[in-house]
């Protein structure tokens, strides 16, 4: 079975321009969550999709970040306009089920991350 | 939020045992989660503890005190391939269930 899909793994852009990263999750995971890990830190939750509808976007920067899961399958995470402080690794992350519904459901699966450089 | 303490590293020999110590501070809490980190590579699921008590998976077992808000993850006869950064994830209930995750430990095995 594949596992978590992003592309691209590596982005390298100048500060004020647009860039997007791309996330395929386990099939058959309903949750889908994007995180942010600044070197030498622990994953930080951006957003957590359940099918189509975010259900926890409390910590994405709504002013330049913005995400979607058309479909309940793939999801986009975009920012715009990039900022030097956006360095870091954008992992994504699935689960068959959500949080409290038990370990095989709530297990979360991580892909191997985009690695930002804003310049 | 959650303060979730862990040391940053710790170094070992090959064939030893090394104890990754985690305390967190939650209002709700509902469940610990250990990950493993290597260099560059994205987070893969070890352990989980919900009840007090030891869970044991092969050289790896997790320990966990709610009383005390305090877990470790015990790896017992230390391979090269278990260099990596271990990350302590704690969930709250009153988050929406969200997963707050450590800085890491990142753990040196030496021949």
């Amino acid at each position: 079975e594949a596992g978590v899909v992003q592309s691209p793994r590596y982005k390298i852009i100048e500060k004020k321009q647009p860039v997007a990263f791309w996330c395929n999750p386990i099939s058959g995971h309903n949750t889908l969550y994007w995180y942010r890990q600044n070197l030498g830190q622990g994953p930080e939750l951006l957003i957590r999709y359940e099918n189509e509808e975010a259900v926890d976007d409390s910590q994405l920067p709504k002013d330049r970040f913005s995400a979607e899961r058309l479909k309940g399958v793939d999801s986009t995470l975009k920012i715009q306009p990039a900022e030097l402080g956006d360095s870091a690794v954008y992992l994504c992350a699935s689960s068959l089920g959500t949080p409290g519904q038990g370990l095989m459901r709530e297990t979360q699966y991580f892909g191997p991350g985009t690695r930002l450089l804003v310049l | 939020g959650q303060n979730i303490d862990q040391p940053t590293e710790m170094t070992a020999t090959e064939g030893a045992i090394v104890q990754i110590n985690c305390t967190y501070q939650t209002s709700g809490f509902n469940g610990l989660f250990w990950y493993q980190q290597h260099a560059g590579e994205a987070p893969t699921f070890l352990s989980y503890n919900v009840l007090d008590g030891l869970e044991e998976k092969g050289r790896f077992s997790s320990f966990l005190s709610r009383s005390k808000g305090y877990s470790y993850l015990l790896l017992k006869e230390l391979q090269m391939k278990d260099s990596a950064s271990y990350l302590c994830a704690v969930r709250d209930r009153g988050g929406d269930y969200k997963l707050s995750f450590g800085a890491g430990t990142t753990v040196t095995v030496r021949a």
